[in-house]
């Protein structure tokens, strides 16, 4: 197909690890990312991993490409209530710097 | 740091209005794009600008309009708003062309539009 996708909705109890999935579809993106979009706000860069990776860590974020199966993760680290937030993800499309986003996984948090 | 604003955090607005969002980002990014965000629908693709007076469709042109007339500001406009458009607004911009990194874009804070 020609979507990006997630899953919907993950909830995780604070302290432990978060997995967030993304499949996507066009193997000549460039780059792979992860917006974080909070409650009321617009999407905001998270992360971002060159499609020569296999993996990119950033203090409590690891980004995980499996380029053969288009395959994207991030695993947040000690998850705390306030990475509660919608996460996309996004590959690149075409030559003019448009994104193509995923539908988001909402992660909630529980105490 | 790059900021993106949106002139207005909320617009209410009856059918068959003309409705114009405005959008000024000041990093002086060549591409704007507007997208609405709708639940479990993500975020689409309306249109977007890559230089002054340019503009191209992206996935959902159909009963939006854009207009680029300065670099720093992107415009959305609904000819005659419908209740279907009531939605998330979120514009955005990017520093392209250059190299790929420069593909991350800078979202403004987003316009709910309630369209009655």
């Amino acid at each position: 197909g020609e979507d990006v996708e997630q899953s919907l909705f993950l909830s995780v109890r604070e302290g432990d690890s978060s997995v967030i999935n993304c499949t996507y579809t066009d193997s000549s993106s460039t780059y792979l990312y992860w917006y974080k979009q909070e409650p009321g706000a617009g999407l905001q860069l998270l992360t971002y991993i060159f499609s020569n990776m296999d993996m990119k860590q950033d203090q409590r974020l690891t980004v995980l490409l499996n380029k053969k199966d288009k395959h994207l993760s991030l695993r947040i680290a000690d998850t705390q209530t306030g990475d509660s937030a919608i996460y996309f993800c996004a590959e690149s499309r075409g030559s003019q710097g448009n994104l193509i986003f995923g539908k988001g996984t909402k992660l909630s948090v529980k105490p | 740091d790059v900021k993106v604003t949106q002139s207005s955090r909320y617009l209410v607005k009856r059918t068959g209005e003309k409705v114009f969002l405005e959008c000024v980002q000041d990093m002086d990014h060549e591409n704007m794009f507007w997208y609405r965000q709708d639940p479990g629908l993500g975020l689409r693709l309306i249109y977007f600008s890559y230089d002054v007076k340019m503009k191209e469709k992206g996935d959902i042109p159909e009963g939006y309009s854009v207009s680029r007339e300065k670099k720093e500001r992107f415009s959305l406009i609904l000819e005659s708003a419908s209740t279907n458009q009531t939605s998330m607004y979120l514009c955005a911009s990017s520093l392209w062309p250059g190299d790929s990194t420069n593909e991350k874009l800078f979202f403004g804070s987003g316009t709910q539009l309630s369209v009655l």
